[in-house]
């Protein structure tokens, strides 16, 4: 059964970091993209970043853009978001989502259950 | 940038047709993909691919996506089909996925 289980959400305050983790199961993981979606309290979908299953491929929503960093650890079957600078705005349930082919273009076919982030002095 | 937009609610009667769009330029052009989220829960996915569905959605799930408009068609709906439905597209030219707003699908 392929299983993605995000943690490392967290009350940080703004202008701080954290960095979340998505630790994946039930499939082979360097060979699939993988991306993470964020949802505000009572909010839509919005994509935060994506990775190519070798990691060579990194995008970014323009929101997020220098501020937080994408990786991923293919020994690990493990996907990350480093987040800093965090800001009110990026308060929001944070899903790690995997892609159904090798670039972050490829659809989404499985998501996690989300891990919470609240910046709040 | 690009936009996709879709309705911010659809109301239907049990066991009618519901269809929920997504509007975007030339959006018949991309991939584009649909999902169900039902209240407190992850997202699913319905639809991929326009027209693609899934092992375990059932038939009644259907989709569409030509010129300017991509469509999800539930057919004989559920009480159980309450949910938000989001479309989702690759937009090549910023390099970024991007989602619909999200549609409420109300059962009557």
């Amino acid at each position: 059964e392929v299983q993605v289980l995000e943690s490392g959400g967290d009350l940080v305050q703004p202008g701080g970091s954290l960095r979340l983790s998505c630790a994946t199961s039930g499939f082979t993981f360097g060979s699939y993209a993988m991306s993470w979606v964020r949802q505000a309290p009572g909010k839509g979908l919005e994509w935060v970043s994506g990775i190519g299953s070798d990691g060579n491929s990194i995008h970014y929503a323009d929101s997020v853009k220098g501020r937080f960093t994408i990786s991923r650890d293919n020994s690990k079957n493990t996907l990350y978001l480093q987040m800093s600078n965090l800001r009110a705005e990026d308060s929001a349930l944070y899903y790690c989502a995997k892609h159904d082919g090798e670039y972050d273009s490829s659809g989404i076919d499985v998501w996690g259950q989300g891990t919470t982030v609240t910046v709040s002095s | 940038s690009y936009v996709l937009t879709q309705p911010p609610s659809v109301s239907v009667a049990p066991g009618e047709t519901a269809k929920i769009t997504c509007t975007g330029n030339n959006i018949g052009s991309k991939s584009l993909h649909w999902y169900q989220q039902r209240p407190g829960q992850a997202p699913v996915l319905v639809i991929h691919y326009d027209t693609d569905r899934p092992s375990g959605i059932p038939e009644r799930f259907s989709g569409s996506n030509s010129e300017n408009t991509a469509t999800l068609t539930i057919s004989s709906v559920e009480a159980g089909d309450e949910a938000d439905y989001y479309c989702l597209v690759w937009d090549g030219d910023t390099y970024q996925a991007l989602f619909g707003g999200g549609t409420r699908l109300t059962v009557l």
